[in-house]
């Protein structure tokens, strides 16, 4: 049974750039969480979704970033016309519904040059 | 405005004895509190959770109390092992929405 999948593991874009960073949960999953850490930093809540819905999104910033979950693939966080600020470590979690026990991916560690 | 917070951003224990992590928080509408494990360059693994209406759950060598009053959580490993080495985040939630981390503590256990 996979665990919470997530690729590329490691991305470089230049400040302007798109990155898209990918998440599939574990089977059997509905819920998808993201998190950002930055450096010495503890872990930010972004978004929480479930598959074609956005259920809080009170952590993402307003611009240049948005997150879907379609009903079939994995889920996606789009991080537009990247800036230095953006470089950090972005994590995805996925859970059953109604669990609040999060399983994480790796993460995908997103340096802007 | 963290409102998770862990003080000790690292502790040293010597194997085989008790290491004790502590985590605050600010908000009482918390009701599901959460401890994970992070190795470098891998994600967050679920250790242990407990929610508001219990104030002790032990899983084998870790054991979490909880203060509500106090508002502080603790997670206790004893023995603690070499492999228990790692970053311990605490987390907490009132909705199951979204998830409130600490900052984490750096345990490292001396052989």
């Amino acid at each position: 049974n996979a665990g919470v999948m997530q690729n590329p593991r490691h991305l470089v874009r230049r400040r302007g750039q798109e990155a898209r960073l990918r998440c599939s949960p574990m089977k059997g999953h509905s819920h998808v969480y993201w998190y950002r850490q930055l450096p010495e930093e503890g872990l930010k809540f972004m978004v929480y979704l479930q598959k074609e819905n956005i259920i809080d999104e009170s952590g993402m910033p307003k611009e240049r970033f948005s997150a879907e979950f379609p009903k079939e693939g994995p889920s996606i966080l789009r991080i537009q016309q990247v800036v230095r600020g953006d470089s950090a470590a972005y994590f995805c979690a996925s859970s059953f519904v109604g669990s609040y026990e999060q399983y994480f991916g790796p993460g995908t560690r997103l340096t802007v040059t | 405005d963290q409102q998770v917070k862990q003080n000790s951003p690292s502790l040293s224990v010597q194997e085989g004895r008790i290491s004790i992590l502590n985590c605050d928080y600010t908000n009482s509408m918390f009701d599901y509190f959460l401890w994970y494990k992070k190795y470098p360059a891998e994600g967050p693994t679920f250790l242990i959770s407990i929610s508001s209406i219990k104030d002790k759950n032990e899983d084998g060598r870790f054991t979490v109390f909880l203060n509500k009053s106090a508002k502080h959580l603790s997670l206790h490993i004893v023995p603690s092992q070499p492999g228990d080495s790692a970053v311990y985040f605490c987390a907490a939630s009132d909705t199951g929405n979204q998830f409130y981390f600490g900052t984490g503590t750096s345990l490292t256990v001396i052989p």
